[in-house]
């Protein structure tokens, strides 16, 4: 089946440092990957669509310079959180989706912590 | 717009129990539904998907889902409950218009006791 691949799993670093997470299609070429934010105890919320060579759309509140998302190929997008602060801990989950409405298939997540 | 309802944020019940977790949805569109299942620290797993086919809809792992137009609901069940099934369960809608785009339920985490 479909496997989504999101690296790491767990970060913890210091405030004003920028963590990349990767999310990558291993077995199917996603022409669209999705971010989402969950805080403990909550449902996830959509931060922003990435489709492949194009510009992210990001969700009403989502601030497109703290949460940089290039989709530079059909396997591989990333996250980047910029200048990390205590308010950006959180678990991000990315996911994929082929063309036509196939159902999106999850990563495992990224626990960040920032000190 | 798309909205998802999920009563009952906690339900608990016992193992060889049935397993009820409702969810009802609003939509303007005839809609594609979701199940997923999320493991402490993990992504989401797909259970079932409902994608105007048929209205009784077999998952993995024993779970089944029934799409009602009548109650807007598509209520997720199993006949006997384990104790591996306790976990965080969303439903989610998409429009099948739009782009695969998913708006999830608040969730419900279920719990299996002996």
């Amino acid at each position: 089946g479909a496997v989504v691949s999101q690296h790491p799993s767990w970060v913890i670093c210091k405030s004003g440092t920028s963590v990349k997470i990767e999310c990558r299609s291993l077995d199917f070429q996603a022409t669209t990957m999705f971010w989402y934010r969950q805080f403990p105890k909550q449902s996830l919320m959509l931060m922003a669509t990435s489709n492949e060579g194009s510009k992210a759309t990001y969700e009403q509140g989502v601030e497109k310079d703290k949460f940089l998302i290039n989709h530079a190929s059909l396997t591989l997008s990333t996250l980047t959180v910029t200048s990390a602060h205590p308010e950006d801990s959180s678990f991000y989950i990315c996911s994929a989706g082929k063309a036509g409405n196939q159902p999106q298939h999850f990563g495992d997540g990224t626990r960040l912590s920032i000190l | 717009a798309q909205s998802v309802t999920q009563l009952g944020s906690h339900v608990s019940v016992s193992e060889g129990a049935l397993v009820l977790l409702r969810c009802n949805y609003s939509s303007s569109v005839p809609p594609y539904l979701f199940w997923y299942v999320q493991y402490p620290n993990q992504g989401l797993q797909l259970l079932l998907k409902y994608t105007s086919a048929a209205t009784l809809v077999k998952g993995i792992n024993g779970f089944e889902a029934e799409f009602k137009k009548s109650e807007t609901s598509f209520h997720l069940t199993k006949p006997s409950a384990h104790m591996s099934d306790a976990a965080e369960y969303f439903c989610a809608v998409s429009d099948p218009g739009g782009g695969n785009k998913l708006t999830f339920g608040t969730g419900t985490q279920l719990k299996v006791e002996l």
